[in-house]
């Protein structure tokens, strides 16, 4: 099953640019996690925000949350082609905290 | 950071064959693997999670008959696809966790395809 939906679904900015995705989510949370995937390839971890945390930074990485609206977003700041991935948000479900279930993605394009 | 190994990267079997992916964590115990199967520009649908020494906890509609999951030891947890059909073709991505870090790390992913 799947518990996240992310918007946009693909995503092409110019270099330089900021990127933003959103994730919303349906049942409560122990954290959500975002990751990044190249094409054909695993996931690396990127941030984890809590669900008594309401903004994290890491980098060019910005991550809010909103645990009432059931909602997070990622943001990517002065974009890189290097940032050309596909992007997930991952929810760490309170019912069960052995289970990660993963959003739709975001395809982010960057054109140099 | 952790390093999670999966082999083999990719495979190619007939129909009706059998087909063994490995999961190792290399640095750390794991004591939760994940599986998970992922299709074309698609997200990662979990397939099931196991704890070392017990019996996998299966997702619904995954068919614990066909994918059969063993995690014999903190480092090594192993998917097997059995009697493997064309519609079983799909890239199967690992992770593991180590408690209590929250995060997941990833092995590379393994594609399948059956002729």
């Amino acid at each position: 099953s799947q518990q996240g939906e992310e918007d946009p679904q693909a995503l092409s900015i110019q270099e330089g640019e900021n990127a933003t995705m959103n994730c919303s989510y349906k049942t409560s949370i122990n954290n959500l996690q975002w990751y990044r995937q190249n094409s054909g390839r695993g996931l690396v971890h990127l941030i984890l925000i809590r669900s008594n945390e309401r903004e994290k930074h890491s980098g060019r990485l910005r991550v809010t949350l909103d645990t009432s609206k059931k909602s997070s977003s990622l943001l990517i700041t002065a974009s890189r082609a290097a940032d050309t991935a596909s992007y997930f948000c991952a929810t760490d479900l309170r019912s069960s905290a052995s289970k990660i279930i993963f959003g739709s993605g975001t395809r982010l394009s960057i054109r140099p | 950071g952790a390093v999670v190994s999966q082999h083999p990267s990719w495979v190619i079997c007939k129909s009706g064959t059998s087909v063994k992916i490995e999961c190792r964590s290399l640095d750390f115990q794991a004591t939760t693997m994940f599986w998970y199967r992922q299709f074309p520009k698609q997200s990662l649908m979990l397939m099931a999670t196991s704890n070392e020494g017990s019996k996998a906890t299966y997702e619904q509609g995954v068919e614990k008959d066909k994918f059969l999951i063993n995690h014999a030891s903190l480092t090594l947890s192993t998917l097997t696809v059995t009697s493997a059909h064309p519609e079983d073709s799909s890239f199967y991505i690992c992770s593991a966790r180590q408690e209590p870090n929250e995060k997941l790390f990833f092995g590379s992913g393994t594609q399948l395809s059956v002729l």
